[in-house]
């Protein structure tokens, strides 16, 4: 069964566009939302997350929209660069526990043309 | 400061060779936990500790697979007997008491088993 669902696989965006990647999660004891980049040949590294008391969090150009009655939760990457081009992983774990293991997507290959 | 360090970066084996993975955590770090990432499951949790036990073990795909820590740092992962199947990259993540969800990964040990 897989708990978290990540669309699309991939992505290709012109410089300057907007990048949307969307997640949606069945455990509704999932409380704590990342969102991960890996670059080929590296470990991933995260990017931002959230948490369900919010419906949107903004770091630099990634925003997160989090919708809790749907179960969903999106990645916006604004005025993609190149330098972005990467796969993005969304992720879901119980943020109230003392284990904090995540549950994957399966990723999205984004590549930013230049 | 050092991040997440693994090794080795690549280990090529011969199917029914037992291998060790070696992690070691950002310095004063209490939870660790393996990860699996393969083509085709993705990023898969393998094991959780906390200091040096681990309370969940439910990632873990049978018995040939272990994993130690020892003095809250260093941690071991061994798979015994590989099989084929094994073959995929093992990542591990550090997090800190104070940040508890924050995980910091290392670049991974990439396995081929022949």
């Amino acid at each position: 069964q897989q708990q978290v669902k990540q669309s699309p696989q991939s992505l290709i965006v012109q410089k300057g566009g907007i990048s949307i990647i969307n997640c949606a999660y069945e455990n509704t004891a999932f409380d704590y939302f990342p969102w991960y980049q890996q670059f080929p040949g590296k470990g991933p590294a995260l990017l931002i997350a959230i948490r369900p008391d919010v419906s949107e969090k903004k770091e630099g150009r990634f925003t997160i929209s989090f919708n809790k009655s749907a179960k969903q939760f999106s990645l916006h990457i604004m005025d993609s660069q190149p330098g972005d081009s990467a796969t993005y992983f969304c992720a879901a774990s119980g943020f109230a526990s003392s284990n904090y293991k995540l549950t994957f997507g399966k990723g999205t290959l984004l590549t930013v043309n230049p | 400061g050092a991040g997440v360090s693994q090794s080795p970066s690549n280990k090529v084996t011969e199917k029914g060779k037992d291998v060790e993975l070696r992690c070691d955590p950002i310095s004063g770090h209490t939870a660790l936990y393996w990860y699996r990432q393969s083509l085709g499951q993705g990023l898969e949790f393998l094991i959780y500790f906390q200091g040096n036990s681990a309370p969940d073990k439910s990632g873990l795909p049978s018995d040939r697979f272990s994993a130690e820590r020892t003095g809250g740092s260093v941690s071991t992962l061994t798979i015994q007997r590989t099989q084929q199947e094994d073959s995929a990259v093992y990542l591990c993540a550090s997090s800190p008491i104070t940040l508890a969800g924050t995980q910091y990964f290392g670049p991974g040990t990439r396995l081929t088993v022949l």
